[in-house]
């Protein structure tokens, strides 16, 4: 299996911070990453698609780059709604595909 | 706007079979890839296993022993059988559609499944 592994697995940052998660695969996945939004009691939500495409519906604030095995999620200015925990998920293998551990952006 | 619901029983005895179905709504089932993801109370996300409209699936290796999937297109559904369940498949079981390459545009909102006599 290829693990992901997130850094950091929880932050704590204002309402107007800009916020930087971090995503490792255990090996190169080319641009095969994709990162979602959690809330509490709530399904997932596809925020980024390969590596850097934006999903429909998603705010520019959102942004995601790498390629390889290093990728980041970048939150250009937090809102108060963006208080959640965020996945990277490969999806380079169709026999399994895995999602990170996790971060949790908590308000400080 | 499409829209996925999961059903099935909220309770199951270990080493009996765990059952769930997807009914999509607002859209076609046919020309995608479904899948089956689920996360345990207070933990990560684990991709269960996934299947076309023309039948093709791809399961995650350590549940394929015990897993099933299936498509009914003319009901617009999909289901999952996972069986002699134990009490490590207590979790919220999702549904989702794979708008392409792997990743997932639409969910159901989940169903909690407990393992328990």
């Amino acid at each position: 299996d290829i693990q992901m592994t997130q850094s950091p697995s929880s932050l704590s940052a204002s309402v107007g911070d800009r916020v930087t998660i971090t995503c490792r695969a255990s090996q190169s996945i080319s641009t095969y990453l994709n990162w979602y939004q959690q809330k509490p009691g709530k399904a997932p939500r596809l925020l980024i698609y390969a590596a850097s495409s934006l999903q429909s519906g998603v705010p520019s604030r959102f942004s995601g780059s790498g390629s390889g095995t290093d990728f980041t999620l970048t939150i250009s200015s937090l809102l108060p709604e963006d208080f959640a925990t965020y996945y990277c998920q490969q999806s380079y293998s169709p026999l399994t595909w895995t999602f990170g551990q996790g971060t949790k952006v908590e308000i400080k | 706007q499409v829209q996925l619901q999961e059903s099935g029983p909220g309770l199951v005895k270990p080493s009996e079979t765990l059952s769930l179905t997807c009914t999509v709504s607002g859209g076609s089932i046919r020309s995608y890839y479904w899948s089956w993801i689920r996360q345990p109370a207070g933990k990560g996300l684990e991709w269960i296993g996934r299947m076309h409209s023309t039948g093709s699936t791809n399961y995650n290796p350590s549940l394929k022993s015990r897993l099933t999937l299936s498509v009914d297109t003319s009901k617009n559904h999909f289901s999952l059988k996972l069986s002699s369940v134990t009490a490590a498949d207590t979790a919220v079981y999702y549904c989702a559609r794979d708008q392409g390459s792997g990743n997932f545009d639409y969910w159901g909102q989940g169903t909690l499944v407990t393992v328990s006599s």
